[in-house]
């Protein structure tokens, strides 16, 4: 079965460090993977997705994450994090559904706190 | 190009009641998904809607039900209202099933079940 694990449920980073979360797939094909962010109480903002090419992709807000095929995995990467990036991080893979579609299947979420 | 707009921003409904969540897709999207995310959790896929008709359904029961209109709007309907059901539903737009890009979500609707 499809699953996305992030195995931290809080990180805490001073302001000005840098920032890697962690995310792990299970999905038979090339899968389609996507980093949300979430504030408080708002809805989901897209940071960046992989679909296919180089395997290093770069989203919005500074974040980069890098897709391992032979790790499962699409970790987030920030060289150096602000304040307002505290907020709850959320990764997901695309499955398949329904006809030719596809539903996000998301990981529990990262809370990021930043030090100041 | 507007994003995807949900309505209401806040709900409070009695267990047993019935409500309906709307949402307006972003301009150029004709497919819509709904997701429920519960306190602290990941949201978790309820269904999808392209052509007025259902496209795939999660692991939900029959009491949520949708419906899609002409101009691609959507509602989301929960019946016989259970506390376990209080929770941020958010409203997701595409492309069409094939075109797949990725998803535009709204900010969402808080649900409460007392």
């Amino acid at each position: 079965a499809q699953s996305v694990t992030q195995p931290d449920i809080h990180i805490t980073v001073s302001e000005g460090a840098s920032l890697e979360l962690r995310c792990n797939y299970s999905y038979g094909a090339t899968p389609y993977l996507f980093w949300y962010v979430q504030s408080p109480g708002q809805g989901l903002q897209l940071l960046l997705k992989y679909f296919s090419g180089d395997t290093l992709v770069q989203g919005i807000k500074g974040f980069e994450a890098e897709f391992k095929r032979s790790q499962s995995s699409f970790n987030l990467r920030k060289p150096s994090v602000h304040w307002s990036d505290a907020a709850e991080y959320f990764c997901a893979v695309g499955a398949g559904v329904g006809d030719s579609s596809y539903k996000l299947i998301f990981g529990s979420g990262t809370r990021l706190l930043v030090r100041p | 190009e507007t994003g995807v707009t949900q309505s209401p921003t806040h709900l409070i409904k009695t267990r047993g009641q019935q409500v309906t969540l709307r949402c307006s897709s972003q301009s150029g999207h004709n497919t819509v998904s709904w997701y429920q995310q519960a306190l602290g959790q990941g949201p978790q896929f309820i269904f999808q809607y392209y052509r007025e008709e259902e496209n795939g359904r999660g692991n939900f029961p029959p009491r949520f039900s949708g419906l899609q209109f002409p101009n691609y709007s959507s509602e989301l309907n929960v019946n016989a209202l259970e506390l376990d059901d209080s929770a941020l539903y958010l409203c997701a737009s595409s492309l069409p099933p094939g075109q797949f890009y990725g998803y535009t979500f709204g900010s969402g609707t808080r649900l409460t079940v007392v």
